[in-house]
């Protein structure tokens, strides 16, 4: 089993759709969570990080479900320039390995 | 926010030949290096993690002599592919935390490697 799963879709949605992106971890001891972003042949960049109380980044919000390992995303009223593959990522404790999961890609269609 | 280049962007070279990868922290000192690599369609995996002037800690299944990571300086970080052959094809991805970054990687560029 991998240690972050993601569906690795395509999303495809039009502007101004809502989309929600699920992810899973296998390791319970996992402490810290992000949402990265990579465009096409580009590094990752972080979008966001994930709190245990959930957070909002204007139109991304972000929630954690450590009972079930489950982290999601939310990007309500998407743009064209939201299509991208999102990545889950966890790491087990600070300043140890980020773990990525493959990728969730959405595509915004006007 | 904190700058890590990589050189080159990317490379072709033959099967047999090998390949030298530089990453760098332009803007603060980099303390622990990462080098991932990813396949196409597949999730970034570590490769190896290197603190400035020790030796690297390799993930499982990484060839330490084949893939030989540098981190002479706080800000420079080096991997070289040895004898490189198709099957090595891919992005080489480092990233970079200095002090006080908690647990914030900053990401080069990235490096596509193609051995034909």
């Amino acid at each position: 089993r991998k240690e972050v799963e993601q569906d690795p879709g395509p999303f495809n949605v039009p502007e101004g759709a809502t989309v929600a992106f699920n992810c899973t971890y296998s390791n319970s001891a996992s402490q810290s969570f992000f949402w990265y972003r990579q465009d096409c042949r580009k590094e990752p960049k972080l979008l966001m990080s994930v709190y245990s109380s959930g957070n909002e980044d204007g139109r991304f919000t972000a929630q954690l479900n450590r009972a079930s390992q489950y982290i999601s995303l939310l990007i309500r009223d998407s743009k064209l320039s939201d299509s991208a593959t999102y990545l889950c990522v966890v790491q087990a404790e600070y300043g140890n390995k980020l773990v990525f999961g493959a990728g969730t890609i959405l595509r915004v269609k006007s | 926010g904190a700058v890590v280049s990589q050189h080159p962007s990317w490379v072709i070279c033959k099967s047999g030949t090998s390949v030298k990868i530089e990453c760098r922290s332009l803007d603060f000192q980099a303390t622990t290096m990462f080098w991932y690599r990813q396949f196409p369609k597949q999730s970034l995996m570590l490769m190896a993690t290197s603190n400035e002037g020790s030796k690297a800690t390799y993930e499982q299944g990484v060839e330490k002599d084949k893939f030989l990571i540098n981190h002479a300086s706080l800000t420079l970080s080096t991997l070289t592919v040895t004898s490189a052959h198709p099957e090595d094809s891919s992005f080489y991805i480092c990233s970079a935390r200095g002090r006080g970054f908690r647990d914030t990687q900053y990401f080069g560029p990235g490096t596509r490697l193609t051995v034909l």
